[in-house]
């Protein structure tokens, strides 16, 4: 089976703190994203990874940023937290081929 | 307008029913078709690809209408256990990961 492990389940902040979301994945896939999911709103893009060291901007950049030293670990970044950062964070890995999404258990952040 | 559109729900449906949940999408360019379902504070997992031929799995039968851009879900004999969001993702190429996700749908089962 698929793994994909986020470090947290819950995590409380303050503004202003640096906050990083590690994720793990076991199977070897090319392709890691970080998506936020808030009520209304679905799931939103935030950043994916092609490739080690690759990183490309999803629909909502603004705010974050990522790093994907190996190939298993894609970490995304908070540079200053803020409110409205407050959200449920999904890492997802996919292998090229098939195309189905395996989704991490999923970090619930609160900034407070 | 949204690149998906799905009706939020909620469903309350008794056990045994038969319901149906459709998805819309704005991107004629879109190429691939998911239904995902997502439990209540958990991470979403695959319930079934689309395909344009239409495809059954047990239960459940997803449908793909490119002309009027939509797809649909039909849950027959309704469990309790099929208390769920499900969640329709629409992608344009074959990488299921960088898509769009609706909002989700909301399925309750009564005894």
């Amino acid at each position: 089976d698929v793994k994909v492990t986020q470090s947290s389940r819950y995590l409380v902040k303050r503004t202003g703190e640096k906050v990083f979301l590690e994720c793990v994945q076991d199977m070897d896939h090319e392709n890691m994203f970080w998506y936020r999911q808030d009520p209304g709103l679905g799931l939103r893009l935030i950043y994916f990874s092609y490739d080690v060291k690759m990183k490309e901007k999803g629909d909502i950049p603004e705010g974050y940023s990522v790093s994907r030293e190996k190939k298993e670990r894609f970490s995304l970044i908070l540079e200053s937290a803020s409110t409205n950062q407050t959200s449920m964070y999904l890492c997802a890995s996919i292998p090229q081929d098939p195309a189905q999404a395996f989704f991490g258990q999923g970090t619930r952040l609160t900034v407070v | 307008r949204k690149e998906v559109e799905q009706d939020p729900g909620p469903f309350n449906v008794p056990e045994g029913a038969t319901v149906a949940f459709n998805c819309t999408y704005s991107n004629s360019a879109s190429q691939s078709f998911f239904w995902y379902r997502q439990d209540c504070r958990k991470e979403p997992k695959l319930l079934m690809s689309v395909y344009s031929s239409g495809n059954e799995d047990g239960r459940f039968t997803a449908q793909l209408n490119r002309a009027s851009q939509y797809i649909s879900l039909l849950i027959r004999d309704s469990k309790l256990s099929d208390s769920a969001t499900y969640l329709c993702v629409v992608s344009r190429n074959t990488n299921a990961g960088k898509s769009t996700f609706g909002d989700g749908t909301t399925l309750t089962v009564k005894p």
